[in-house]
């Protein structure tokens, strides 16, 4: 089963607010990943949390890890129209390279 | 160049014939993965190279499937006998890694649809 999975699955939002997405994970790792994908086709890092950092901001975005709950939560502030894509986050188990990405969450931001 | 690159950026084939998709890293990046993307859904992950080590062919999901790559350069990803199944996009990924897993820089993607 995958590693990460997002929460939720779909989140349509005005824009101006704030949009909140969630990440779980099932083993101990390195490091959370959050990239970002418009329409099907390539991804595009956004930012990186390693284990024993518990925020992260960069611009608009925060992230959060709590490592004691496997989780992990992006944040982007202010919304654009232009924020609206698909975020996935990545994890590695700890000593292995091999990168796994959740479902996603599909963000849309209306005018 | 200056990002991955794949190619064909879309690709039509019948059922039960091959394809061979390619993916460009870049310059230096000794990391390279493939991923699978059904409609709608997460990536799936197929397989991994690092160098000059054995790859991590964990999640190729049948003998069909199969990938190489020469040294730290291009890599190939050869379906035999596709299947309808097998319609996804084919994402490739290259890194630099040292200690711990790094960011990934993606292509484009190569599209297949098999009739």
């Amino acid at each position: 089963s995958q590693q990460g999975e997002e929460d939720p699955q779909a989140l349509s939002i005005q824009e101006g607010e704030n949009a909140t997405m969630n990440c779980s994970y099932k083993t101990s790792i390195n490091n959370l990943q959050w990239y970002r994908q418009n329409s099907g086709r390539g991804l595009v890092h956004l930012i990186l949390i390693r284990s024993n950092e518990r925020e992260k901001h960069s611009g608009r975005l925060r992230v959060t890890l709590d490592t004691s709950k496997k989780s992990s939560s992006l944040l982007i502030t202010a919304s654009r129209a232009a924020d609206t894509a698909s975020y996935f986050c990545a994890t590695a188990r700890q000593g292995a390279q091999k990168l796994v990405f959740g479902q996603g969450t599909r963000l849309t931001i209306n005018p | 160049g200056a990002g991955v690159s794949q190619s064909p950026s879309n690709k039509v084939t019948e059922k039960g014939k091959d394809v061979e998709l390619r993916c460009d890293p870049i310059s230096g990046h000794t990391a390279l993965y493939w991923y699978r993307q059904r409609l709608g859904q997460g990536l799936e992950f197929l397989i991994y190279f690092q160098g000059n080590s054995a790859p991590d062919k964990s999640g190729l999901p049948s003998d069909r499937f199969s990938a190489e790559r020469t040294g730290e350069s291009v890599s190939t990803l050869t379906i035999q006998r596709t299947q309808q199944e097998d319609s996804a996009v084919y994402l490739c990924a290259s890194a630099v890694v040292q200690a711990n897993t790094g960011e990934l820089f993606f292509g484009e993607g190569s599209r297949l649809t098999v009739l």
